[in-house]
């Protein structure tokens, strides 16, 4: 069954501190990972997508097929951070949905 | 401004009233997608449209039916509307082709009376 699992329904990590956001899939084949975000009272957009191998706003994920996780972290947290974090997976075929996880709502303390 | 854009933000409307959301992109796409999130904040694929052609249909009551006139619009409308249908839509498009990040609309917060 394809699955994306995020453990965290909360997130909540002191400025400064490393953040690491959890997501855990389950797909008969190699998807394609991505990770959104929705800042409060802001449209969801695309973080980053494990293909470009890319860091942004300091944010990287790596995937780990072994272990079926593509985890979200950064070394240190800033209060602009907080947001609602969507893992999310598709397929490679041209009907393949995408598949979200229930999301993780990480918040900064000052 | 390129975006994906729905219309209204906000609908308040009693049960049994039928209602319509509208979405359009400028962003060249041919894919449009419609996204219920409950109210635990989980975003779950309704409806997906490739260049006007139904391409992805969930598990949706009927009630629910996307109508896409163009590649640049998918509209949604709801019969009958329930209690349970509260919930934020979003509207989203992405080129054609395999994994393609999806760009999403603002939300329209559907609350029902």
């Amino acid at each position: 069954a394809q699955r994306v699992t995020q453990p965290e329904k909360l997130l909540s990590v002191f400025k400064g501190a490393p953040v690491e956001l959890k997501c855990n899939y389950s797909y008969s084949g190699s998807p394609e990972l991505f990770w959104y975000v929705q800042y409060s009272r802001q449209r969801l957009q695309l973080l980053l997508r494990h293909i470009s191998r890319e860091s942004i706003k300091g944010f990287t994920a790596d995937l780990n097929k072994g272990e079926t996780s593509f985890h979200l972290k950064k070394p240190f947290a800033q209060e602009e951070d907080s947001a609602m974090y969507y893992c999310a997976l598709r397929g490679y075929s041209s009907a393949s949905k995408i598949i979200f996880g229930s999301g993780t709502r990480l918040s900064i303390r000052p | 401004d390129t975006a994906v854009s729905q219309t209204p933000k906000y609908l308040v409307t009693q049960m049994g009233n039928d209602k319509s959301i509208k979405c359009e992109q400028n962003l060249g796409h041919d894919t449009m997608y419609w996204y219920k999130q409950d109210s635990k904040k989980f975003l779950k694929i309704m409806f997906s449209y490739n260049n006007k052609e139904l391409i992805i249909n969930e598990t949706v009551p009927n009630r629910f039916s996307p109508k896409s006139p163009d590649k640049a619009h998918l509209n949604l409308h709801i019969n009958s509307l329930e209690l349970g249908d509260s919930a934020v839509y979003f509207c989203a498009s992405s080129e054609a082709g395999t994994n393609q990040p999806q760009h999403f609309g603002d939300g329209t917060r559907l609350s029902i009376l």
